[in-house]
């Protein structure tokens, strides 16, 4: 069946350090959305990207769809204390389902 | 803003009793997503609805069954309850009208089954 993969699985990063996730899927995304989910929490809608090779920016993260539309990476530019919890992309696999991605738990220290 | 409402938030039940999970989507949401999330395992797609008709199956146990009302609340009835079942339910709704849209989750309710 469809898979999502995502790497890393942890990652712990000083405060002030850049920070990336990559997603890979094992089949072609119309679309590819992320989330964050803080612990605790529930996951939190961050974007959505649609086109072949797009790149959003949202103040310190910048998310990019692959030419192929199999990947997609989401780069977090000199992290911050907030910033910790578990990022996740998730790629539709049906009318009205999505699949998550086995996400990248992001710790940052001060 | 309005947020989905899950209920209860917890729950405890014993081995192979029944359960039912109830989730109040967002005004004018006409999509609801149900999601199993382990501890540190990513959410699983369970069942969809799409103006009260079931739209996607997911990895749906048999013994779980789900519908949406009139009103488009939603409830997870889940049956023979196994210990592996213990996690957490997570509703999500969507906006009418357009696929693929972001979906709101809802808080989730915490199933421990002993």
């Amino acid at each position: 069946g469809q898979q999502v993969m995502q790497i890393p699985q942890y990652q712990h990063v000083q405060e002030g350090e850049d920070f990336t996730t990559y997603c890979n899927s094992s089949t072609t995304l119309s679309n590819i959305q992320w989330y964050k989910q803080r612990p605790g929490g529930h996951p939190v809608f961050l974007i959505q990207l649609v086109k072949s090779g797009e790149v959003k920016k949202q103040k310190r993260l910048t998310f990019q769809f692959g030419e192929a539309k199999k990947n997609s990476s989401l780069h977090i530019t000199a992290t911050q204390t907030t910033d910790v919890g578990t990022y996740f992309c998730a790629g539709p696999g049906g009318t009205y389902k999505y699949i998550f991605g086995t996400g990248t738990r992001l710790k940052v220290l001060a | 803003a309005a947020g989905v409402i899950q209920s209860p938030r917890h729950l405890i039940k014993e081995k192979r009793e029944t359960a039912t999970l109830k989730c109040y989507p967002i005004p004018r949401h006409d999509t609801v997503y149900w999601y199993q999330q382990g501890p540190g395992q990513d959410p699983q797609f369970l069942i969809s609805f799409y103006e009260k008709m079931q739209s996607d199956k997911g990895s749906i146990p048999d013994r779980f069954s789900a519908q949406q009302f009139s009103d488009y609340h939603s409830e997870l009835n889940m049956s023979s309850l196994e210990l592996g079942d213990s996690a957490l339910y997570f509703c999500a709704s969507s906006p009418a009208g357009v696929t693929y849209n972001e979906q709101f989750f809802g808080p989730g309710t915490r199933l421990t089954v002993l």
